[in-house]
């Protein structure tokens, strides 16, 4: 069984393009969460999603982020007009369900870097 | 809403000195809490959970319902914990919290 897959682990942008960062959660699972780490900081939440619905995007910025998990295919996660501010690394993870276990499988994360 | 709070963003130790990585929580129902550990270039991964109340490479947790806590602890650290070591909470929604980890360094 792969794990978390998430692609792609390294992505340049200029100011004002669009970046697009894609998981594969592991087999079985249909939760996805989305996590920022900004340089020299931790684990920030941003979105919490099942196949087809977002169930919490309270971590989400209000503007130029979003992100679905569609019936087929990986979860992404889509910037819009990138900003230096946005250069961080993005972990997914996934998990079954809501299970007593509660564990959550993290990706390797995609590193953004925005010239 | 719930938090976790890790008061010590670093942390350094000598070798075989004992280590205790503090987590503080707050969330008004039964929550679920979890240490994830993030080594050099590797992804975040489970170190323990609280349910299963097990030492995992000589690290043990307790959680402390009175004093909201659950904080890390090992009594010999060694060079190869050095890492970033974070907090989670996890409702029984699917919630997950982490707090903003804590990057002990193990000093020979």
């Amino acid at each position: 069984n792969a794990g978390v897959m998430q692609n792609p682990r390294h992505l340049v942008r200029r100011r004002g393009q669009e970046a697009r960062l894609r998981c594969s959660p592991m087999k079985g699972h249909s939760h996805v969460y989305w996590y920022r780490q900004l340089p020299e900081e931790g684990l920030k939440f941003m979105v919490y999603l099942q196949k087809e619905n977002i169930i919490d995007e309270s971590g989400m910025p209000k503007e130029r982020f979003s992100a679905e998990f569609p019936k087929e295919g990986p979860s992404i996660l889509r910037i819009q007009q990138v900003v230096r501010g946005d250069s961080a690394a993005y972990f997914c993870a996934s998990s079954p369900g809501v299970t007593a276990t509660g564990e959550l499988f993290f990706g390797e994360g995609s590193r953004l870097t925005v010239l | 809403a719930q938090r976790v709070t890790q008061p010590e963003k670093l942390l350094s130790v000598f070798k075989g000195a004992p280590v205790e990585l503090k987590c503080n929580y707050s969330y008004s129902g039964s929550p679920e809490l979890f240490w994830y550990v993030q080594y050099s270039r590797q992804r975040l991964q489970l170190l323990l959970r609280h349910i299963s109340r097990e030492s995992i490479k000589g690290f043990t947790a307790d959680l402390n319902k009175g004093e909201t806590s659950f904080h890390l602890k090992k009594p010999f650290a060694q060079e190869e914990d050095s890492a970033m070591y974070y907090c989670a909470l996890m409702t029984n929604a699917g919630k997950s919290t982490f707090g903003d980890g804590t990057t002990l360094t193990v000093k020979p």
